[in-house]
């Protein structure tokens, strides 16, 4: 049973190059979510779509950021230009609907130098 | 400058001993409550869930219990294994239409064989 899975699964970087972070999610789920992890500031909420239309995107630090969900099976996340304070670990995360019991992916280790 | 990361609860708990972690939370609007548990390397992992018309809930060698007077969560462990090593989240989310996910720091279980 293939969980939700996220690409690459490291990437390390530059600063102010373009980084694209993928995710497939549990196919049936409703919900996806993209959080990030860091030392400083733990597991924080970036965006969360419901039927692949972003409900709430408060927590995307800038416009740098962005991401996308053209449908139920593929979510990016795109930094441009990425900068060294991005660094993180970058999980994605599905559910049948909304807080019900997420399923996280392994994430995607980012390293911008 | 310096580099100040979150400094995680740790609990220590000899092999075969029950572990309680705890999770004091602030909104009394919660109505939903979800421990994860995350391993190294890979993502949290849902473990168990209560709603706020309960106050314990049970599962495999897990306990949830629910003080909603005090605002309080805890997750107990019984006959704790070398595997249950790990950092373990509450999570919490608001009634409502849209229930967003909110994440405690989390507690590192260290399991002593």
């Amino acid at each position: 049973d293939a969980g939700v899975i996220q690409s690459p699964r490291h990437e390390v970087t530059e600063m102010g190059q373009e980084v694209t972070l993928r995710c497939k999610p549990i196919s049936g789920h409703n919900s996806l979510f993209w959080y990030r992890q860091t030392m400083m500031r733990g597991l924080e909420l970036l965006i969360y779509f419901n039927n692949n239309v972003p409900i709430d995107d408060s927590g995307m630090p800038e416009d740098r950021f962005s991401a996308k969900m053209p449908n139920a099976s593929f979510s990016t996340l795109k930094i441009q230009p990425s900068e060294p304070r991005d660094s993180a670990v970058y999980f994605c995360a599905s559910s049948l609907e909304g807080a019900q019991p997420q399923h996280f992916g392994d994430g995607t280790r980012l390293s911008i130098l | 400058g310096e580099n100040v990361g979150l400094h995680l609860p740790t609990l220590s708990v000899q092999e075969g001993d029950n572990s309680i972690i705890n999770c004091a939370y602030s909104n009394s609007a919660s109505d939903y409550f979800i421990w994860y548990k995350q391993e190294s390397g890979k993502g949290p992992q849902f473990i168990i869930d209560i709603r706020s018309n309960m106050d314990k809930r049970q599962g495999q060698r897990v306990t949830v219990l629910l003080n909603k007077t005090v605002k309080h969560l805890s997750l107990q462990i019984a006959a704790t294994q070398p595997g249950d090593s790990a950092v373990y989240f509450c999570a919490l989310a608001e009634g409502g239409g849209y229930q967003k996910v909110t994440f405690g720091i989390g507690t590192k279980l260290q399991v002593i064989p």
